[in-house]
């Protein structure tokens, strides 16, 4: 059974950073991509970040580049999204997202969905 | 202002079918990109219901379909149950933004 269970979010201050954790089993992690999707409150879903199996390629929407930075470590199955200089408007659920695919492209779609972290960026 | 466009709001009684549209432009859908389509029930994360404009994953019910033509698509919903009250959001790639996109989003109220 394909498990995604993020971690890490929490109240954190404007200019401040945090580190999201995304932990997976029931499947062969090393094998797939992987991206993060956030939800502000009571709004929409937003593209945040991708990344390739090997971690050697990685993509970022323009509202985080710069600032977030995603990584992976295959030896512990676990996806990482380390974010810095946040901004009230980073505030949001953010999801851990698999796709079958090595590789992100145009055609990807996103399954399963971890059951998401809140973060919240407030003084 | 999202780059795929989806109505606010749809509603429909109990048994009967419902539409949400995705609106696009060349640089996504027009372009030939697939469009995906996800199910948030409240307080729950998304869940994948239609992937490659038209494809079902087991597990979800025929009732659920959708389709593609030039730069929008359409999720129809036949039968219509109490438990399909969710938001619906579709999902596609923007050449022009070289990234993942969704729409804003559709709440779906069965009256």
């Amino acid at each position: 059974d394909v498990q995604l269970a993020e971690s890490g979010g929490g109240l954190v201050q404007p200019g401040g950073s945090l580190r999201l954790s995304c932990s997976a089993s029931g499947f062969p992690f090393s094998s797939y991509a992987f991206f993060w999707v956030r939800q502000a409150p009571g709004r929409g879903l937003e593209y945040v970040s991708g990344i390739s199996s090997k971690g050697d390629n990685t993509y970022y929407a323009d509202s985080v580049k710069g600032r977030f930075t995603i990584s992976r470590d295959n030896s512990q199955q676990t996806l990482y999204l380390h974010m810095s200089s946040l901004k009230p408007d980073d505030t949001a659920v953010y999801y851990c997202v698999k796709i079958v695919a090595a590789t992100p492209d145009p055609y990807n779609w996103f399954d399963p969905w971890g059951q998401g972290t809140l973060v919240t960026v407030s003084s | 202002q999202s780059v795929l466009t989806q109505p606010p709001s749809v509603s429909g009684a109990p048994g009967q079918r419902v539409t949400i549209s995705c609106s696009g432009s060349r640089s996504n859908i027009g372009t030939g990109y697939d469009i995906h389509w996800y199910q948030q029930l409240p307080g729950t994360a998304p869940k994948l219901l239609i992937h490659g404009n038209s494809n079902r994953p087991s597990g979800v019910p025929d009732r659920f379909s959708g389709s593609k033509s030039g730069t929008s698509a359409s999720l129809a919903i036949t039968g219509l149950q109490p438990e399909d009250e969710a938001h619906y959001y579709c999902q596609s790639y923007d050449s022009s933004l070289s990234g993942w996109v969704f729409g804003g989003g559709t709440k779906l109220t069965v009256l």
